[in-house]
């Protein structure tokens, strides 16, 4: 079953900007992982973070992660037309749940 | 890193008619195998859960008889659309996860686009 809320549904973004997204949830969680999607492409997996984990690094991307709050949020850094995709978060607990989906333009 | 394959990448059909789309781990061995449904500018559902040697594990509202699936192999898994009408467009994603990846990541296929006329 579909978990997570994404916030916003859609952003647009000119090129060297950050683009910041939020995810809610609703159940306890092992952990959350955030992916991006392509138009008509599959998923490529971006980050995880573990439950006990706050926040997580990787390249350009800052994933935070509020258990209390049951949030999470993806910010992307200095953004490139390249970044231009839907992105999802999903909750584990072995299957994953996904989110609705932000849909990020970049604009160059 | 870990690559799952799918084929065919689209496909058109009549009604009425049955498709199958195959779900391949192309260098590693995926004890499990999950299938989604997407639906335009809509998030992934989960539809079943796969494991090798055992009957998939269908997601509530999910027809099993409608959706049939194999994990035959630990490294294919299929899933037939029978008897498909045009509701049942859409793009369909397998992911497979291997065992002992510790980060629990799942490996996704590029998807399945099907159109049914």
């Amino acid at each position: 079953s579909q978990q997570g809320e994404e916030d916003p549904q859609a952003l647009s973004i000119q090129e060297g900007e950050n683009a910041t997204m939020n995810c809610s949830y609703k159940t306890s969680i092992n952990n959350l992982q955030w992916y991006r999607q392509n138009s008509g492409r599959g998923l490529v997996h971006l980050i995880l973070i573990r439950s006990n984990e706050r926040e997580k690094h990787s390249g350009r991307l800052r994933v935070t992660l509020d258990t209390s709050k049951k949030s999470s949020s993806l910010l992307i850094t200095a953004s490139r037309a390249a970044d231009t995709a839907s992105y999802f978060c999903a909750t584990d607990d072995y299957k994953l749940s996904f989110g609705a989906g932000t849909t990020v333009t970049v604009r160059a | 890193g870990a690559v799952v394959s799918q084929h065919p990448s689209w496909v058109i059909c009549k009604s009425g008619t049955s498709v199958k789309i195959e779900c391949r781990s192309l260098d590693f061995q995926a004890t499990t195998m999950f299938w989604y449904r997407q639906f335009p500018k809509q998030s992934l559902m989960l539809m079943a859960t796969s494991n090798e040697g055992s009957k998939a594990t269908y997601e509530q509202g999910v027809e099993k008889d409608k959706f049939l699936i194999n994990h035959a192999s630990l490294t294919l898994s299929t899933l037939t659309v029978t008897s498909a009408h045009p509701e049942d467009s859409s793009f369909y994603i397998c992911s497979a996860r291997a065992p002992g990846q510790g980060l629990h990541e799942q490996f996704f296929g590029p998807g399945t686009r099907l159109t049914v006329l």
